[in-house]
């Protein structure tokens, strides 16, 4: 599987927007990135995904490079809420599972 | 949108006892579903896949015997931790893919195991 790597933190102001980045160098032309978060005690959840253009839904926007090798999760008004780990996953084929890295724990201060 | 739940929540349990716990798909059919454990301050590691109707794949290292999956319906996935000690102690988490490739996966809630 092609593997990503995050930031291990990343620290953010309240009301502020976030912009954590992954780099997929190594992705594949049918490689989907996913972008996951769990908050303490909680499984994870769905933030959102893409192939090849940008996406926005009502969480966040993802923003992926031209090349692919990269893309950035971007939290337009961070939250007390938004606390948590994130993690940035590739999936290439329907039905299986998530292969999970370390993600990137952020901090939103207030 | 599709809802995955899990029970029970929190589970405390003596050592050598066998600790059962659910996997439900709520709304849409499941014919596979994953298992993670996760450590404390540790990533989520893909313990197996549960196929309904036949047998579990397990991840290499994950022992069978023990970690007992049964996917006896299309909702329903189930995870046996048999004879449990004490370093079994760990977040279970369940999820299940809806079968696109363009989809967004569903997690349960998770089941925090503590073996006494």
């Amino acid at each position: 599987d092609a593997k990503t790597t995050q930031p291990n933190s990343m620290e953010s102001n309240e009301e502020e927007p976030v912009h954590l980045p992954c780099n997929h160098s190594t992705i594949s032309g049918t490689d989907y990135i996913h972008w996951y978060r769990q908050l303490p005690s909680q499984g994870p959840e769905y933030v959102i995904h893409g192939l090849t253009s940008n996406v926005n839904n009502r969480m966040a926007s993802l923003a992926i490079a031209e090349d692919r090798k990269s893309s950035t999760l971007i939290l337009h008004r961070a939250t007390l809420r938004d606390a948590a780990v994130y993690y940035c996953i590739l999936r290439d084929q329907a039905g299986t599972a998530l292969i999970f890295g370390k993600g990137t724990t952020l901090s939103v201060s207030s | 949108g599709a809802v995955v739940s899990q029970h029970p929540s929190r589970v405390i349990c003596k050592s050598g006892t066998s600790v059962k716990i659910e996997c439900r798909s709520l709304d849409f059919q499941a014919t596979t579903m994953f298992w993670y454990r996760q450590f404390p301050k540790q990533s989520l590691m893909l313990m197996a896949t549960s196929n309904e109707g036949s047998k579990a794949t397990y991840e290499q290292g994950v022992e069978k015997d023990k970690f007992l999956i049964n996917h006896a319906s299309l909702t329903l996935s189930t995870l046996t931790v048999t004879s449990a000690h004490p370093e079994d102690s760990s977040f279970y988490i369940c999820s299940a893919p809806t079968g696109s490739i363009n989809e967004k996966l569903f997690f349960g809630s998770g089941t925090q195991l503590s073996v006494l």
